[in-house]
């Protein structure tokens, strides 16, 4: 069964400091992997997206991980500001379908403190 | 900024009300998706599009229809509202090949 696991459930830093995001996933044949910031009553946007080939991507503050072989993906987010605070996301795309199907994680829940 | 528009944003009703939540998006996308998200959950796909005249079920039984008749517009409607149908609504697009998806705002949904 395609699965997206993702951990922490929910987090609480301070503003300025560093955090780390994880997923895992099972979905197969894989396509691609995004990471998703959703700001509470609003649509998901998308921060990064990485195919079986890359292994890093940045978005100003955001850095995404990829390893295929152990199927693990992580989101860095350096020097936290109070805007990030929100649910971030972790989509998994498969190719096993004309489709392209997209998996979702249930996303962890970021607060941001001053 | 994506092109993908829902309507409306937050929409409450009677029981038993039928309704239709818009979604249009102008970046000539052939795939389109319904997604229904709770409070503090993840998505849940209950309708996708390949093109037009093209719609599949998703993986979350729903109650609810939808139609392809355009490329660009992809209406969802609940024929009879329940308050069990009472949730956030997500449309998404995505280009062929799924590397790009875009998400709209959302629809908030409350049956009373």
């Amino acid at each position: 069964k395609n699965q997206v696991e993702q951990s922490p459930q929910s987090l609480i830093i301070l503003e300025g400091k560093n955090c780390t995001l994880q997923c895992n996933y099972t979905v197969s044949p894989f396509s691609n992997l995004r990471w998703y910031k959703q700001d509470t009553g609003r649509g998901p946007v998308s921060l990064t997206i990485m195919t079986f080939s890359e292994n890093t991507k940045s978005n100003g503050r955001y850095t995404a991980t990829l390893d295929a072989d152990t199927k693990q993906s992580s989101l860095h987010i350096t020097a936290s500001q109070l805007s990030d605070s929100a649910s971030y996301i972790c989509v998994v795309s498969d190719r096993g379908s004309t489709l392209g199907r997209l998996y979702f994680g249930r996303g962890t829940q970021l607060t941001v403190w001053p | 900024e994506a092109d993908i528009y829902q309507t409306p944003r937050y929409l409450v009703i009677g029981t038993g009300k039928k309704i239709t939540l818009e979604c249009s998006q102008t970046m000539g996308h052939d795939k389109m998706y319904w997604y229904q998200q709770d409070p503090g959950m993840e998505l849940h796909l209950i309708h996708y599009s390949y093109g037009v005249n093209s719609t599949e079920k998703g993986d979350l039984s729903s109650e609810s229809t939808v139609s392809r008749i355009r490329t660009e517009h992809f209406p969802l409607t609940l024929e009879s509202a329940r308050p069990s149908h009472t949730s956030q609504y997500l449309c998404a697009s995505s280009d062929r090949g799924g590397t790009e998806a875009f998400f709209g705002q959302g629809t908030r949904l409350t049956v009373v």
